[in-house]
C-alpha cells in the first residue's frame, strides 16, 4: 500500500504527559499537512510543510504543539503537557503540486485520548 | 475567513432513493472545492475536485456540481455501501477549510 500512513493509530495518555505522532506521506509528495478532527466536526488545519520547511501554522497550534519534517520525508507532531481538550483525531495528509492545486490524500489518523 | 456550511447534517435514505447534499461556501480566491467521504474511525477519502462554476464530475453513483456560492453532491440510486459522512472543503492558499459534513445512512 503506497498511501499515507500514521503511527500509532490510537494513543491513550494521562493529562500532563507528552505524546508524539508520526506521519509517512506518499513517497513522491512534497507537501504535508496536519489537521485535527473532533467528533461531529470536519478536520481543522494545524500546519503545513513544503519539503522540510514549515510554511504555515494555524493559531490553533499553541506553544505546546510542535511539528517537524526532517529531510522533507516523514513528519512528527509532538504535544507537550497534554490537556483533556487535546483529545481528538489527528490527521496527516500529503499532496504534490505541479502547477494546479494538488488534491490532499489523508492517512488513517491517530486517535488521542487524554485522561 | 473562509466558511463552509453543509446541509443537511444527517440524511436517511432507502436503497435506491436519490438525493442531494448541499455545501455553501464563502472564500477569497477559491483554488478548488473538494469532496471527501469519511467512514467511522478512518481518514477522509478523496472523491472530487471542482475548480470553476459550471463544472461537474461523476464517479459511480455520485455526481458533484459547482456554482459560485455552493456545490451539490448528488447520490443516484444509493446502496447501503454509500453510507458514510461526506465532507466538503474549500482551498484558498494551501490549507483546506472543511464543513462539518453530512452523515448519510442508506437502508436496504
Amino acid at each position: 500500500d503506497t498511501g499515507v500512513s500514521q503511527d500509532p493509530r490510537h494513543k491513550i495518555t494521562k493529562r500532563g504527559q507528552n505524546v508524539t505522532f508520526r506521519c509517512d506521506p506518499i513517497s513522491e509528495h512534497n507537501r504535508l499537512y496536519w489537521y485535527r478532527q473532533t467528533l461531529g466536526q470536519g478536520p481543522e488545519f494545524l500546519t503545513y510543510f513544503q519539503n522540510e520547511a514549515q510554511l504555515e501554522k494555524s493559531r490553533l497550534l499553541s506553544d505546546r504543539f510542535s511539528a517537524e519534517r526532517p529531510k522533507g520525508s516523514f513528519s512528527t507532531l509532538e504535544i507537550q503537557h497534554t490537556e483533556q481538550g487535546d483529545s481528538a483525531m489527528y490527521l496527516c495528509a500529503s499532496s504534490f503540486k505541479a502547477g494546479g492545486s494538488g488534491e490532499q490524500f489523508f492517512g488513517p489518523g491517530t486517535r488521542l485520548t487524554v485522561l | 475567513e473562509d466558511q463552509v456550511t453543509q446541509s443537511p447534517e444527517a440524511l436517511r435514505l432507502q436503497e435506491g432513493e436519490s438525493s442531494s447534499l448541499n455545501c455553501s461556501y464563502t472564500v477569497s480566491g477559491l483554488r478548488g472545492l473538494f469532496w471527501y467521504r469519511q467512514d467511522p474511525g478512518k481518514g477522509p477519502e478523496f472523491l472530487f475536485t471542482l475548480y470553476s462554476a459550471g463544472e461537474e464530475k461523476e464517479k459511480e453513483r455520485l455526481k458533484a456540481t459547482l456554482t459560485k456560492k455552493e456545490s451539490f453532491l448528488h447520490i443516484t440510486a444509493p446502496k447501503p455501501e454509500d453510507s458514510a459522512t461526506y465532507l466538503c472543503a474549500v482551498q484558498a492558499g494551501y490549507k483546506l477549510s472543511f464543513g462539518a459534513g453530512t452523515t448519510v445512512t442508506v437502508r436496504a
